[in-house]
């Protein structure tokens, strides 16, 4: 049964850091595509980042881009967002999830709850 | 780049049928997935690659695409329907991930 659990959230100020951490279980993870999804409170469901599995390929919504960084440590099954110069607009809970072979994303983990407030 | 268009609401009565549309330019060329979102719960995938079923969605989830559409089908609606529905595609123009705008969908 795969299993993904996210850590790190929590409250920064504006202009600050977070590292979300996203561990795993259950499944071949060094096969498949992750992803980081956000949800702010109330809102929709917004696509952040993209990991192919090797490592080899990363893509960025253009509302991060150049401030997050996705990656991950195939020899120990988890997934990391780095997110610099937070904003209010960060915001949000995120989501781990996994990226079947057909591209749709089978498996989300229960998500962690960033807040940039001062 | 690729902007899905989805109804904010749609209510529907047990037992009818609720049927979610999902728009956008480039639908399609590409594969639609669906998910539905209960409240305090993370999204779960219901129909991937237009019309696919993963194992344990009740038959009573379906979907089509025509032109520039997709649709999402429910028959015969339960409470348990009761969810935040959204489509998705991939953007091959700008290597994104798009989301639908979503769909609350109410049992009356």
């Amino acid at each position: 049964h795969v299993h993904l659990v996210e850590s790190g959230g929590g409250v920064a100020q504006p202009g600050g850091s977070l590292t979300l951490s996203c561990s795993t279980s259950g499944f071949s993870f060094s096969y498949f595509g992750m992803h980081w999804v956000r949800q702010a409170p109330g809102k929709g469901l917004e696509w952040v980042a993209l990991i192919r599995s090797d490592g080899s390929l990363k893509y960025y919504a253009e509302s991060v881009k150049g401030r997050f960084t996705i990656s991950r440590d195939n020899s120990k099954y988890t997934l990391s967002l780095q997110m610099n110069s937070l904003r209010g607009e960060d915001t949000a809970f995120y989501y781990c999830v996994k990226e079947s072979p057909t591209g749709a994303f089978d498996s989300w983990g229960r998500g962690t709850l960033v807040t940039v407030s001062s | 780049s690729e902007v899905l268009t989805q109804p904010p609401s749609v209510s529907v009565a047990p037992g009818k049928t609720a049927s979610i549309d999902c728009g956008g330019d480039n639908i399609g060329g590409q594969s639609v997935h669906w998910y539905h979102q209960k409240p305090g719960q993370a999204p779960v995938l219901v129909i991937h690659s237009d019309r696919d079923r993963p194992s344990g969605i009740p038959e009573r989830f379906s979907a089509s695409k025509s032109g520039n559409t997709a649709t999402l089908t429910i028959s015969r609606v339960e409470a348990g329907d009761e969810a935040d529905y959204y489509c998705q595609v991939w953007d091959s123009s700008r290597d994104h991930y798009v989301f639908g705008s979503g769909t609350q969908v109410t049992v009356l």
